[in-house]
């Protein structure tokens, strides 16, 4: 089946470590996206790259960094220097055609948990 | 600078009552697109619709409905009929035409439908 997969679900960190959140699609889309989610907010962007190798900081991008070496995965990693990374992670993808926007879609999320 | 306002942040309804999720937006883009995303508990964000600037009409989906006023900058969700089914987040997303540029979420509208 298409889709978009994130894993881990559930994701629990010690203080001062680096972790890595995977995102994946098998839907040949072009542009992918990470969103961060705190209880009672919208989403926020994260990063987004819209081509291999090529990639654009979002609102929120410092303590985070991410890269795109082949189109199907967009891996997130969440570094020491993020001071605040308890959230629940989102990761979407896009086509890249036509004129205007094209609908973005949602992976599952994974749920982040500094402890 | 582009700005979702969704007023309401929690809504409890009776089943079988109809309800009407609101959207404001601000943006200086002529050309824009709004969205509306369904979020269950499993955490996934869930497409509804995409409706661009230049197409005022409204729109039905089975018990689904939107109302896309350019003139007060609003696009309203409405439910006909709700089940419990529906209770979840919805988040109303607006974005420009300039490539695919990523989503401004509003802050969401938690709907809990009862039995």
């Amino acid at each position: 089946d298409g889709g978009i997969t994130q894993s881990p679900k559930y994701l629990f960190r010690k203080e001062g470590q680096n972790v890595t959140l995977s995102c994946e699609q098998n839907l040949n889309h072009d542009a992918m996206y990470w969103y961060r989610q705190d209880p009672g907010q919208g989403l926020r962007l994260i990063y987004y790259s819209q081509i291999v190798n090529d990639f654009q900081k979002g609102d929120i991008a410092e303590g985070y960094s991410v890269s795109r070496e082949k189109k199907e995965s967009f891996p997130l990693t969440v570094t020491s220097a993020q001071k605040n990374p308890t959230a629940f992670y989102l990761c979407a993808s896009s086509i890249l055609a036509g004129a205007g926007p094209n609908t973005q879609y949602f992976g599952p999320g994974t749920r982040l948990t500094v402890l | 600078a582009q700005k979702v306002t969704q007023a309401q942040t929690e809504i409890s309804v009776v089943e079988k009552e109809d309800v009407t999720l609101d959207c404001v937006y601000e943006t200086r883009d002529t050309t824009y697109y709004l969205f509306w995303y369904k979020q269950p508990p499993s955490g996934e964000l869930v497409f509804l619709i995409r409706r661009n600037s230049f197409d005022e009409q409204n729109e039905i989906s089975g018990r689904y409905s939107w109302n896309f006023q350019k003139s007060t900058s609003s696009f309203n969700f409405t439910i006909t009929a709700s089940q419990v089914v529906d209770s979840a987040v919805y988040f109303c997303a607006l974005t420009g035409n300039s490539g695919n540029t990523p989503l401004v979420f509003g802050k969401g509208t938690r709907l809990s439908v009862i039995a």
